[in-house]
This record gives structure tokens, C-alpha cells and sequence, in this order.
């Protein structure tokens, strides 16, 4: 398997530009997390779905923000307006349900986002 | 922080010489897991060790658990250059989710 793909790996947009980040997780996984890294605030989970529903969105920061999964195999993050304080890296993982509760996650290798 | 601590938050040691990071967190949990992340790449799952274990070992790396104490570290030993990263600790309590630690800086020096 490739891994969980992410693009673009790299995106420099000006302040009030629309942005999408996409996603392909791991073929069978059944769950899909977006979270953002950033010095100051670290690893901060933005949204995760779970068979393609989301079911906590509860760290997206605001309604400029926005994550869709219309597949298994599909999702992605917008943000529109974007903002300079939304540079960070964008990573998405996937996972399976392991037996027992136990889950490990699947990480991309991110998209590094700057805002001018 | 309201969700737990790792500590040293940047450790530099010399090559072959045993690295220890340690975690803390202040939930009921079911699961501690370990990941790497390499500077501009995606974080790696190393280890998991469930909340009935104490103690959990793979290749050069140790991890502990003390539930009562809500600790956890991770050792590696022999360590080597390529060994540089950041290393992140999460929890789970039976749900999808993980919890991420801030991480630990470690450099490795030749």
C-alpha cells in the first residue's frame, strides 16, 4: 500500500484565497482524522470522521473551515477566507479499528500551508 | 496543559548513549502509543502498550507504564544519528481518538 497521500505538499496562497487540502487514506481504513501542527500549539486535531461520517468536528477553529469525505477513499479540508494564521502543516491520518480499542494511526506527509 | 506534559521538551546526547522520554497525562486511558516524526515528515506509530501492561519492548526501544502514576516513558538504547527526531506520545480511551503529547526534541549527535 502507498500510505495515506496528501496534496499538495506544499501551498503559499495570499490572505483571503480559498484553499483545499486532499486526502487518500490507506485502502480499508475506516477512519479519518485532519490535524494541524504548529510550533506554539502543537498537534491540535481539527476533525475526524469515522466510515465517512464526521463525528467530532469539535477542533475545527471556525466556519471558515470546512472537511468533506464523499468516499472511503477521498476527503478533503477547505478554507475559505484563508488567514496568515493558518500557516501550520495540515496532516491527515487514517486508521482501522484494531480488535480491543486499540488504534493506531497512519499519518501523510502533510501539507505545509503559508498565508501571505 | 490541560491534556499532559513530555519531558525534556529538547534532549541532545552523543551517540550510543540511552535516550529516555518521558510522558504524563491526566485521563482514564486504555492505551499509550509512541510516534516519530522526522523533521518535515508525518509522524510514525513505534509502539503501543495497552493500560493492563507495565512494561513493552521492541527492538532498542522500552516503554513503561504506571497508570496510577499516568506515566509513561520510552527509552531507546544504543542510540544513533538516524535516531534524531521528535518523538510525540498519545493516549486513547477506546475510541478512535489520540490525544497527542507536545513532543520531545531529540538530537543525536555523531
Amino acid at each position: 500500500d502507498a500510505g495515506v497521500i496528501q496534496s499538495p505538499r506544499h501551498e503559499v496562497t495570499e490572505m483571503g484565497q480559498e484553499v483545499t487540502l486532499r486526502c487518500k487514506p490507506i485502502s480499508g481504513h475506516n477512519s479519518l482524522f485532519w490535524y494541524r501542527q504548529t510550533m506554539m500549539r502543537g498537534l491540535e486535531l481539527l476533525i475526524y470522521f469515522n466510515n465517512n461520517v464526521p463525528i467530532d468536528d469539535s477542533g475545527m477553529p471556525e466556519d471558515r473551515f470546512s472537511a468533506k469525505m464523499p468516499n472511503a477513499s477521498f476527503s478533503t479540508l477547505k478554507i475559505q477566507p484563508s488567514e496568515p494564521r493558518d500557516s501550520a502543516v495540515y496532516f491527515c491520518a487514517s486508521s482501522n479499528g484494531g480488535t480491543g480499542g486499540y488504534y493506531e494511526q497512519y499519518f501523510g506527509p502533510g501539507t505545509r500551508l503559508t498565508v501571505t | 496543559s490541560q491534556q499532559g506534559e513530555e519531558d525534556p521538551q529538547a534532549l541532545s546526547i552523543q551517540e550510543g548513549e540511552n535516550a529516555t522520554m518521558n510522558c504524563s497525562y491526566k485521563t482514564s486511558i486504555n492505551n499509550l502509543q509512541w510516534y516519530r516524526q522526522n523533521s518535515g515528515r508525518g509522524l510514525v506509530h513505534l509502539i503501543l502498550i495497552r493500560s493492563n501492561e507495565r512494561e513493552k519492548h521492541s527492538g532498542r526501544l522500552r516503554v513503561t507504564l504506571d497508570t496510577s502514576k499516568k506515566s509513561s516513558s520510552l527509552l531507546i538504547t544504543a542510540s544513533r544519528a538516524a535516531d534524531t527526531a521528535s518523538y510525540f506520545c498519545a493516549w486513547g480511551a477506546g475510541s478512535y481518538q489520540l490525544t497527542f503529547g507536545k513532543g520531545t526534541k531529540l538530537s543525536v549527535i555523531p
